[in-house]
């Protein structure tokens, strides 16, 4: 059985950069899925905001995309997520997740695994 | 980032069977399937509908989804206190290159 389990500062000061991980154990990454971050403000709702395949494929939420950087490591098993410059507005729960996006006979799975999630906190 | 819309609030009474709709385009919904979660205040979401219409094991029968056209809908029958929750569709969107979440709907059970 799959578990991711997200590390974070906490507690992050504006204009900085945050730097999150995600260990995942139960499988290896490189075999394959498209390893994703998630976050959520108080309040309101899910937003996306990157994921990576071990081929290398890498996709970036077009909002975010210039203050992101995602990344493998599969000697540790586990993958990364860097953001620039964070304002208050990043304040949020970040969850890593699992998005199984190939479709076998018409079946797309899509996210289906989720870490418990790491509050982030910006402020001076 | 273009989302899908849901409405931000529905209700129902025990028993009662309730819809949320989640509107999206032809990049999104249109062409990809629809996922729903189910969130509890303080938790991780969960899935409860994955490929527009299939149950992951361990969801009761009585949440089913659909798709049609740019839209998906979730159903909730035999409504119960315990599916008081916040619900979120999401699809890939082939424009965006990105998965994009609805805004959310709390569903509150009278």
């Amino acid at each position: 059985q799959v578990e991711l389990q997200e590390s974070g500062p906490g507690l992050v000061k504006p204009s900085e950069t945050l730097s999150l991980a995600c260990v995942v154990s139960g499988y290896p990454i490189s075999r394959g899925y498209h390893w994703t971050w998630v976050r959520q403000p108080p309040g309101k709702g899910l937003e996306w905001m990157a994921s990576s395949h071990p081929s290398g494929t890498t996709y970036y939420n077009p909002s975010l995309k210039s203050r992101l950087t995602i990344s493998l490591d599969t000697s540790k098993n586990r993958f990364s997520l860097k953001m620039t410059s964070v304002t208050a507005a990043d304040t949020a729960v970040y969850y890593c997740a699992r998005d199984e996006r190939h479709c076998s006979g018409g079946v797309c799975p899509g996210i289906d695994v989720w870490g418990q999630g790491t509050t982030v906190t910006v402020s001076s | 980032q273009s989302v899908p819309s849901q409405p931000p609030s529905a209700s129902g009474t025990p028993g009662q069977r309730v819809t949320i709709s989640c509107s999206g385009s032809y990049s999104n919904i249109g062409t990809n399937t629809v996922n729903w979660y189910q969130q509890f205040p303080g938790t991780t979401p969960r899935l409860i509908i994955y490929s527009n219409n299939l149950r992951p094991s361990g969801v009761p029968i009585r949440f089913s989804g659909s798709r049609s056209g740019t839209s998906a809908s979730l159903a909730i029958s035999g409504l119960q206190s315990g599916d008081e929750a916040d619900y979120y569709c999401a699809s890939w969107d082939d424009s965006q290159k990105a998965v994009v979440f609805g805004g959310g709907t709390k569903l509150t059970v009278l």
